[in-house]
C-alpha cells in the first residue's frame, strides 16, 4: 500500500540555521510528491511538489528532490527565518492523497 | 479574491447533537473534499464529491454525512454516531474533477465536544 513516513518533531532551530525534514514513502506506482505547510490556525498550503523521479521542487527557499532509488523527498532550506515556523506535511498522490504525520518547526530569533 | 471559506472557525458540539460545518468556494472548482486532522497525525479523507449531486466515501466516512446540491457548497454534518468528533476539519477543492495533486485548502474548522 501507499504510505508516507516523515521525521517526528518538534524541531527547534535558530534563525539562519540549515533545515532538513526527512520524508520517505512507500508506493505501488509512480506517485507525485508534495510538501504542504500549515501556519498556526490555518489550512494547508502547497509549498512545493515533484511529479517524477529526479525532479526538484522549490519555493520560498525550500527545496526537495524526488529520489526514487531511496524513496525519499527530504525538505531542505539553507537559512530558516522566524516566519518559517509552522507544521510541514509530506504527502504523496496516487489515487488518493496520503499524508505524513507532520513535523512542527519552531524558529527562534 | 477567489478562495475557500470554511465556517465557523470554532464549533462546539454537545453529546448526541448533530452539527454542520460549512464549506463554500468561488473558484469554480468541480471537485470538493473533506479531511479530518488529529494532533500528531496526517490528514484523513472523509468524503469527496466530483460533481454536483454526487459524492463518495473516503477512508473514514462513518459518522459523517455530506451533500452537494450546489457546485459552490459542500457542507459536512458530524452526526451523533461519530463518537470521537473532536478534530480540525479541512475542506478542499480542485479544478477539473478529482485531482489530488491540485488541491486548494480552506482555513479549517476546529470542532470540540462539550
Amino acid at each position: 500500500g501507499n504510505s508516507v513516513t516523515q521525521m517526528e518533531g518538534p524541531v527547534t532551530l535558530s534563525e539562519e540555521a540549515f533545515l532538513t525534514i526527512n520524508c520517505t514513502y512507500t508506493a505501488t506506482g509512480y506517485p507525485s510528491l508534495f510538501w504542504y505547510v500549515q501556519y498556526p490556525g490555518e489550512g494547508l498550503q502547497l509549498l512545493l511538489k515533484a511529479t517524477k523521479a529526479d525532479d526538484k521542487g522549490s519555493n520560498k527557499g525550500f527545496e526537495a528532490t524526488y529520489r526514487k532509488e531511496t524513496t525519499s523527498f527530504h525538505l531542505e532550506k539553507g537559512s530558516v527565518q522566524v516566519s518559517d515556523s509552522a507544521v510541514y506535511f509530506c504527502a504523496l498522490s496516487e489515487n488518493n492523497l496520503f499524508f505524513g504525520t507532520g513535523t512542527r518547526l519552531t524558529v527562534i530569533p | 479574491d477567489g478562495g475557500i471559506t470554511q465556517s465557523p472557525k470554532y464549533l462546539f458540539r454537545k453529546e448526541g447533537q448533530n452539527v454542520t460545518l460549512s464549506c463554500e468556494q468561488n473558484l469554480n472548482h468541480d471537485a470538493m473534499y473533506w479531511y479530518r486532522q488529529d494532533p500528531g497525525q496526517g490528514l484523513r479523507l472523509i468524503y469527496y464529491s466530483q460533481i454536483v449531486n454526487d459524492f463518495q466515501k473516503g477512508d473514514i466516512a462513518e459518522g459523517y454525512s455530506v451533500s452537494r446540491e450546489k457546485k459552490e457548497s459542500f457542507p459536512l454534518t458530524v452526526t451523533s454516531a461519530q463518537k470521537n468528533p473532536t478534530a480540525f476539519y479541512l475542506c478542499a477543492s480542485s479544478i477539473g474533477g478529482v485531482r489530488y495533486e491540485k488541491l486548494f485548502f480552506g482555513s479549517g474548522t476546529q470542532l470540540s465536544v462539550l
